[in-house]
């Protein structure tokens, strides 16, 4: 069965520092991959998603994540992380060509300190 | 281009009531899924919709169903409800143009609270 797995429920980083959050997957085919975030009352936006190709994808708001299929493995990250970007993020991953059944992981909350 | 609408935003029901939530797609968005949102079991997969036809479904009974209309507009309507009922429901719509070009666009949610 497929399954997204995000080790990290709760982060906290300082405003300007660099930004890892994890997630691995475990599934059978070629997954599709995607990272939404969510701030408070709101719902999910999306910030990028792989699918195939270079394994390096950017997103919007200057994140990017790295597909390793090897560790089943895609990764967020953002150099320099801004105040704004405190919510939750999910990561998230579909079969090919049905991309409207995501299976996602359970969320990590990023907190931001000035 | 307005976004993915759903009303009622906030939704106080008892055990035992039915409630529908209604979810208005993106203009030309021709399917739309529905999630829900719990603390403890995170955001699940409910049933997704196109051409007013069940397209795929979650592992929910069969107290939660839907429907789609012919101008893609869905429903979703949970019956006898229960206290672990009481979630957020998110509504995502794509053009369902298929693989590398799809693309789900979530609303706001409707807060369902179960008294």
């Amino acid at each position: 069965a497929q399954s997204v797995t995000q080790p990290d429920i709760h982060i906290t980083v300082s405003e300007g520092a660099s930004l890892e959050l994890r997630c691995n997957y475990s599934y059978g085919a070629t997954p599709y991959l995607f990272w939404y975030v969510q701030s408070p009352g709101q719902g999910l936006q999306l910030l990028l998603k792989y699918f195939s190709g270079d394994t390096l994808v950017q997103g919007i708001k200057g994140f990017e994540a790295e597909f390793k299929r090897s560790q089943s493995s895609f990764n967020l990250r953002k150099p320099s992380v801004h105040w704004s970007d405190a919510a939750e993020y999910f990561c998230a991953v579909t079969r090919s060509y049905n991309t409207d059944k995501l299976i996602f992981g359970t969320g990590t909350r990023l907190q931001v300190f000035p | 281009k307005a976004g993915v609408t759903q009303t009622p935003r906030y939704l106080i029901k008892t055990r035992g009531q039915q409630v529908t939530l209604s979810c208005s797609p993106i203009s030309g968005h021709r399917s739309v899924s529905w999630y829900q949102q719990t603390p403890g079991q995170g955001l699940q997969f409910l049933f997704e919709y196109f051409s007013e036809t069940q397209r795929n479904k979650g592992n929910f009974p069969g107290r939660f169903s839907g429907r789609q209309f012919s101008n893609s507009r869905s429903e979703m309507n949970v019956s006898t409800l229960e206290l672990g009922d009481s979630a957020l429901y998110l509504c995502a719509s794509s053009l369902d143009a298929g693989g590398l070009y799809n693309e789900q666009f979530f609303g706001p949610g409707t807060r369902l609270t179960v008294l």
